[in-house]
């Protein structure tokens, strides 16, 4: 079974509608984080969390929001979908500096 | 500032020929650098790390990675290329301090792998 899984794992939505992409893990690991990744741009942090007590935002929060429900999940909303939040979505956890990666939600939003 | 770049955006190799994927980076201090590969619809799976031991790493898949502090650059490297080597590689820095678990990626290097 995977150490992170994604659900769903493929989207497609309409402006304005509310989306909540799902993150578990089975690692035990504290750190978590969600990431977007654009052709050509490489992977952007949006949240991460250090544990249930503690979020963070990232680089591009913009647009989204988070909830740490437990310490083995981690969901991320997008209150009201825009088209250029058309993207892959992954979830990630760490141990030190080496995070473990989900397997992506494709998200399209019309 | 940290920064990660990938020299090529795409390279083609022939079946059992050597691959090189050339990746540099930009810190002030000693980072953590990684390469992850991203296969076809799936997630981004580790390759290597290097986090201040040898300077030779090598990772899964025989590839191998050399950290070359006076060129700033970490090279992924394989002697001969496999079919199901082809997928996007990304080069990644985590800064020594950590800030946030933040990685700093690369913007990709497509590998193709020619029968």
């Amino acid at each position: 079974d995977a150490d992170v899984t994604q659900t769903p794992r493929n989207r497609i939505t309409k402006t304005g509608k509310r989306i909540m992409l799902e993150c578990s893990q089975t690692k035990g690991h504290d750190r978590m984080y969600w990431y977007r990744q654009d052709p050509g741009l490489g992977l952007q942090l949006i949240y991460y969390s250090f544990d249930v007590k503690d979020i963070n935002k990232g680089e591009i929060s913009d647009g989204y929001s988070v909830s740490r429900q437990a310490q083995a999940k981690f969901s991320l909303s997008l209150e009201s979908a825009i088209p250029n939040q058309t993207a892959l979505y992954f979830c990630a956890t760490s141990v030190g500096n080496t995070q473990y990666f989900g397997p992506g939600t494709r998200l399209t939003v019309l | 500032a940290q920064s990660v770049t990938q020299l090529d955006s795409h390279v083609s190799v022939s079946e059992g020929t050597p691959v090189l994927l050339r990746c540099n980076y930009s810190s002030s201090y000693s980072p953590s650098l990684f390469w992850y590969v991203q296969h076809p619809n799936k997630g981004l799976q580790l390759l290597l790390k290097y986090t201040s031991a040898a300077t030779l790493v090598k990772g899964i898949n025989g590839f191998e990675a050399e950290f070359k502090k006076s060129e700033t650059s970490f090279h992924l490297t394989k002697p001969s290329a496999h079919m199901s080597d082809a997928a996007e590689y990304f080069c990644v820095v985590s800064p020594f301090y950590n800030q946030g678990g933040k990685l700093i990626f690369g913007q990709g290097t497509e590998l193709s792998v020619k029968p």
